[in-house]
C-alpha cells in the first residue's frame, strides 16, 4: 500500500521569507508522480507543482520548487518570496497506476499561515 | 478549463436518510474519484471508478455506495446518513499522462443531524 505523510499540521512564515513543508512517502512502486496540492479558504483545490519519479531534476514553478529524495522517499516544497494569497492548506499527494487507471493517496495536510 | 462541479456546496440531512452527492466533470476523464477530508486525516478515499459502470472501493466505503452510468457524472450515496458521515466532500477527476492532473470539484460539507 501506497502512504503519504506530511508531519507538519501547521506553518507559519512572515511574508516574503522562504518556508519548506515536509512529505515523506512509502511505496514499493517504480513509477510514479508527486504532487503539491493547495486548498485556500475557498476550498477550491488546485495543483502548485508536479514531479515525476523517473526525472532526478527537482521541478520548480516559479515561487515552487520541489526537493525531491527517492531513495530516502522524501519530497518537500519549498514557497520563496512568501505572499499573503500563499496561505492555504497543502497537500502532499502520490500517484500511480493499477490495471484499471491511476490511483491517487494524500498526506494528512499542513496548514500554512503567511503573516503581513 | 476543465470543471468538476458538486451538486451542492452545503448541505443539512437528518439520520438515517438517504443522501445524494452529484459530481459532473465535463473533460472526458475516465478516472472519478470521491474523497472525504476531515482534520488531521487529510483525503481519505471512498470509492473510484475507472469507467462507466465500473466502480473499486477506496480505504473507506463501509456506509457509502457509488453510482456512475454516464461517464461525466459520478454520484456518492449515502445509504443511512449517521452522524460520523458529517464531513467535507470532494470529487476529483484525473486526466492521466505526462501532464497527469487532478481536477476537483468545489466540495460539498454535508452535516448529518
Amino acid at each position: 500500500a501506497q502512504t503519504v505523510t506530511q508531519s507538519q499540521p501547521e506553518m507559519s512564515v512572515q511574508e516574503a521569507e522562504t518556508v519548506t513543508l515536509s512529505c515523506t512517502y512509502d511505496t514499493s512502486e517504480s513509477n510514479y508522480y508527486l504532487f503539491w496540492y493547495k486548498q485556500p479558504p475557498s476550498r477550491q483545490m488546485i495543483l502548485v507543482i508536479r514531479q515525476e519519479a523517473y526525472k532526478q531534476q527537482n521541478a520548480t514553478e516559479n515561487r515552487f520548487s520541489v526537493n525531491f529524495q527517492k531513495a530516502a522517499k522524501s519530497f518537500s516544497l519549498k514557497i520563496s518570496d512568501s505572499q499573503l494569497g500563499d496561505t492555504a492548506m497543502y497537500f502532499c499527494a502520490f500517484e500511480w497506476w493499477e490495471t484499471s487507471g491511476s490511483r491517487l493517496t494524500f498526506g494528512e495536510g499542513t496548514q500554512l499561515t503567511v503573516n503581513p | 478549463d476543465v470543471k468538476v462541479t458538486q451538486s451542492s456546496r452545503y448541505l443539512v440531512k437528518r439520520t438515517g436518510e438517504k443522501v445524494f452527492l452529484e459530481c459532473v466533470q465535463d473533460m472526458d476523464h475516465e478516472n472519478m474519484f470521491w474523497y472525504r477530508q476531515d482534520p488531521g486525516l487529510g483525503l481519505r478515499l471512498i470509492y473510484f471508478s475507472y469507467d462507466v459502470k465500473m466502480k473499486e472501493k477506496g480505504d473507506i466505503p463501509e456506509g457509502y455506495s457509488v453510482s456512475r452510468e454516464k461517464k461525466e457524472r459520478f454520484s456518492l450515496i449515502l445509504e443511512s446518513a449517521s452522524t460520523n458521515q458529517t464531513s467535507m466532500y470532494l470529487c476529483a477527476s484525473i486526466v492521466e499522462g505526462l501532464n497527469t492532473e487532478a481536477f476537483f470539484g468545489q466540495g460539498t460539507r454535508l452535516t448529518v443531524v
